[in-house]
Formats: C-alpha cells, sequence, structure tokens
C-alpha cells in the first residue's frame, strides 16, 4: 500500500523569507501524480502545486514550487517570499495513475502546519 | 463558476439518527469521493464513485452508504450515527481525462454526533 509521510508536524517562517515542507512517499508504482493541498483555517482544501512523476521537470506555481526526487522518493515544497496568508496546513498527497477502482484514491499525509511571523 | 458544494456545512445530531450529507459538483466529473479528515490522520476515502451507479468503498467504509444517481450528486448517508463519527468531511470530484484530473474539494462539513 502507498503511503505518505510529512515529518515536519510545525513549521515556522519570517515574512518574506523561504521555507520548504518535505514529504517522502512509498510507492512501487511508475506512473503517479503528487500533489501540495493547502487548507487555510476556513478548512477550504485549496491545490497548491500538482507534479506528474513521469515529467522530469519540477513543477511551479508561482512563488511555489516543488523539488521532486523520483529516485528517492521525495516530494518537498518550496515557498519563495512568505506571506502571512501562506500561514495554513499543508497536505502532501499521492494518487497512483489510471482511473480504475482504488487507483484514483488521494492517499494523504498528516500534513505540516506553516506557522508566518512578521 | 465550477465547484463543488456540501450542505450541510454544520451539524450536531445525536446517536442514531439517520442523516444525509449532499454533494453535488458542476464540471461534469465522472469521478467522485468521500473523505473524513480527523487529527493526526490526515484524510481518509470513504466510498467513491467512478461514474453513474458505480460506487466502491475506501479505506473507512463502516456505517456510511452512499449512492450516484446522477452524475452532478454524490450523497453521504449515515444511517445510524455513533461518536466516532464525529469528524470534518470532506467531498471530491474529478475527471478521467490525463491533464485535467485533479480532484476538487467541497468547504467540508463539520459533523459532531453526541
Amino acid at each position: 500500500a502507498q503511503t505518505v509521510t510529512q515529518s515536519q508536524p510545525e513549521m515556522s517562517v519570517q515574512e518574506a523569507e523561504t521555507v520548504t515542507l518535505s514529504c517522502t512517499y512509498d510507492t512501487s508504482e511508475s506512473d503517479y501524480y503528487l500533489f501540495w493541498y493547502k487548507q487555510p483555517p476556513s478548512r477550504q482544501m485549496i491545490l497548491v502545486i500538482r507534479q506528474e512523476a513521469y515529467k522530469q521537470q519540477n513543477a511551479t506555481e508561482n512563488r511555489f514550487s516543488v523539488n521532486f526526487q523520483k529516485a528517492a522518493k521525495s516530494f518537498s515544497l518550496k515557498i519563495s517570499d512568505s506571506q502571512l496568508g501562506d500561514a495554513a496546513m499543508y497536505f502532501c498527497a499521492y494518487r497512483r495513475y489510471a482511473y480504475t477502482g482504488t487507483a484514483s484514491k488521494l492517499t494523504f499525509g498528516t500534513g505540516t502546519r506553516l506557522q508566518v511571523t512578521l | 463558476e465550477a465547484q463543488v458544494t456540501q450542505n450541510p456545512r454544520y451539524l450536531i445530531t445525536v446517536t442514531g439518527k439517520k442523516l444525509t450529507v449532499t454533494c453535488s459538483q458542476n464540471m461534469n466529473h465522472e469521478y467522485m469521493s468521500w473523505y473524513r479528515q480527523d487529527p493526526g490522520l490526515g484524510l481518509r476515502q470513504i466510498y467513491y464513485s467512478m461514474n453513474v451507479e458505480v460506487t466502491d468503498k475506501g479505506d473507512v467504509p463502516e456505517g456510511y452508504k452512499v449512492s450516484r444517481k446522477e452524475k452532478r450528486n454524490f450523497p453521504l448517508i449515515l444511517e445510524s450515527p455513533s461518536p466516532n463519527q464525529t469528524s470534518l468531511y470532506f467531498c471530491a470530484s474529478g475527471s478521467h481525462a490525463r491533464g485535467t484530473d485533479t480532484q476538487y474539494f467541497g468547504p467540508g462539513t463539520r459533523l459532531t454526533v453526541l
């Protein structure tokens, strides 16, 4: 079974600084997706960034970028120029490619709470 | 606006009183799913549906039922709720087409069972 591990329960960053959230996963599949979701105090789950395993290039979305290391099964999220609005719980998630049965399931880590200070 | 909606957003009920949480999406997605979120456990899948009339169990299906009679709706039914079903529930939907198959989440339903 696939597992996703976020080893940092809490992180803190100063406004305008850069922070990296870690995620490792375990799978025997070669084709899959990885995601970072943000959950602010409103509890809404918001997609931050997505990476397809067959793509070597790391995904980037404005101030958010990932470092995808397929061989190491590592998928970290870097937030540059941190803003107060970035304060939230961040979840790393895995999904096997192919919409067949349980392959469609998102497997989540336990989350990292990010605090942004002035 | 493309969205997944859930109702109610907050619900307090008592043990054994049947309840339904509705989920609706307007993106014509084939795939829909229910997750529950508990502290320290992340989100876990309860049930999912690949398309109309096609549903199957996720990781934690005990105590829940679902139905998919229409493509846009995927209600979650608790026939006899118990306190251990107190949780935050999310509905999600997604398409099957690669490249557009990201799953989008509803706003969540906070359920308390006394």
